[in-house]
């Protein structure tokens, strides 16, 4: 079993609609997870943290399970410029800053 | 505030031919890691470094690969000598502390050999 598995997409929709990702992880020791997004020909970047009790920012919310060990990512009202792939990030088991990144679920948000 | 800074962004060069890959860090950061992305395998961890000191250098591919940090603001990743199957985006990032696993990464540097 690989160590972070995403559903590579793409996802293709429009405007407007709520699109969720999910990502199961195989560490069950993992501490710390994230959501990163990387533009085309660009660097990953931290879109946010997730919490074990579940977070919001703005249109994103992010959920945890650790019974099942998955992550999830909720887009809610899509723009154009969330138009991305989004990677799904745990780190290694007692490994302080080392992360394992998923291959990324592409979205593609269409007028 | 700068973040990670890495040059060059681009390179072309001939298998066989030394190349070289820099990467300077955010100031305060004592994480350094340095991936190779490609569109097969995703992002793939080569070697981090705490403290200037490397880690873990199991994602290595081979002993054409080498990597330093002689101080805390630099750090090279060099191929000796290149193949064509090391064509890749390589992208460095640091992270820093207590309590943070988050990592900021550089530009990338987009490395094809011929």
């Amino acid at each position: 079993r690989k160590e972070v598995e995403q559903d590579p997409g793409p996802f293709n929709v429009p405007e407007g609609a709520t699109v969720a990702f999910n990502c199961t992880y195989s560490n069950s020791a993992s501490q710390s997870f994230f959501w990163y997004r990387q533009d085309c020909r660009k660097e990953p970047k931290l879109l946010m943290s997730v919490y074990s009790s579940g977070n919001e920012d703005g249109r994103f919310t992010a959920q945890l399970n650790r019974a099942s060990q998955y992550i999830s990512l909720l887009i809610r009202d899509s723009k154009l410029s969330d138009s991305a792939t989004y990677l799904c990030v745990v780190n290694r088991r007692g490994s302080q800053g080392n992360l394992i990144f998923g291959k990324g679920t592409k979205l593609s948000v269409k007028p | 505030d700068a973040g990670v800074i890495q040059s060059p962004r681009h390179e072309v060069t001939e298998m066989g031919q030394e190349v070289t890959l820099r990467c300077k860090p955010i100031s305060g950061h004592d994480y350094l890691f340095w991936y190779r992305q490609t569109m097969m395998r995703g992002l793939e961890l080569l070697i981090y470094f705490n403290n200037n000191v490397p880690i873990d250098d199991s994602g290595m591919p081979e002993d054409r690969f080498s990597a330093k940090m002689p101080n805390a603001s630099f750090s090279t990743l060099k191929i000796q000598p290149s193949e064509p199957r090391d064509s890749a985006v390589y992208f460095c990032a640091s992270s820093g502390g207590i309590g943070t696993d988050t990592q900021y990464f550089g530009p990338g540097t987009r490395l094809t050999v011929l």
